[in-house]
């Protein structure tokens, strides 16, 4: 079975700096693929960043990075010079790669508040 | 063009009654999940379906009865409904490729009272 851990309910930052979300896993699949979704209080679930457990380099997408520890299990996020409009709740998700069509888990999501 | 649309948005009903949200994706995928977020902002895993083929049933209570008359269409049905039905559902789509990430529609806020 595959879990997700999010062990930071909420998480206040100053605009314009960075800020790192937590995010571990546990999983017995070799193949695997991790992701970050932010989903703002208007309730819908947006795609931020992608890691694949083979993938040897991070993800980068814009300001988002994915800081990926595969010996420690995990994928935090990292969102630079942080605005106004990047507070949201957070989640991490994981999804086997042995089939194309398995089903996200969650974590328990982070709601990141982003202070002027 | 809305990618993967629900409706309705809002769904306010009383305990008892039965209700159906519809799910449409425009993106040709062949596969379509229904997630359900509870109060707590957590998501899990309802159903998937693949090619209009059950694939996923994480032991739902069989009040919940989802349907896929074609692979663009997932509609969920819900019978008797009880007060902890009372969620936002999520109706998601994606290709079969693992590494591709699930494309998920606005979600439809259900209350029941």
């Amino acid at each position: 079975a595959q879990k997700i851990t999010q062990t930071q309910p909420g998480m206040f930052v100053q605009e314009k700096e960075a800020v790192t979300l937590d995010c571990t896993y546990d999983t017995s699949d070799q193949s695997y693929g991790l992701f970050w979704y932010k989903q703002p209080s208007s309730g819908e679930m947006i795609f931020l960043i992608y890691q694949g457990s083979y993938d040897e380099q991070n993800a980068t997408e814009g300001r988002y990075s994915l800081n990926f520890q595969k010996a420690r299990k995990s994928a935090n996020l990292v969102i630079s010079a942080s605005q106004l409009g990047d507070s949201a709740m957070y989640f991490c998700a994981m999804r086997s790669r042995n089939s194309g069509n398995t089903p996200l888990v969650f974590g328990k999501g982070t709601r990141l508040s982003v202070i002027a | 063009d809305t990618a993967v649309s629900q409706t309705p948005k809002y769904l306010v009903t009383q305990m008892g009654n039965d209700k159906s949200i519809k799910c449409e994706q425009n993106l040709g995928h062949d596969t379509m999940y229904w997630y359900k977020q509870d109060s707590k902002k957590f998501l899990k895993i309802m159903f998937s379906y693949n090619n209009k083929e059950l694939i996923i049933n994480e032991t739902v209570p069989n009040r919940f009865s989802p349907k896929s008359p074609d692979k663009a269409h997932l509609n969920l049905h819900i019978n008797s409904l009880e007060l902890g039905d009372s969620a936002v559902y999520f109706c998601a789509s994606s290709r079969d490729i693992p590494q591709e990430t699930q494309y998920f529609g606005p979600g439809t806020r259900l209350l029941v009272l």
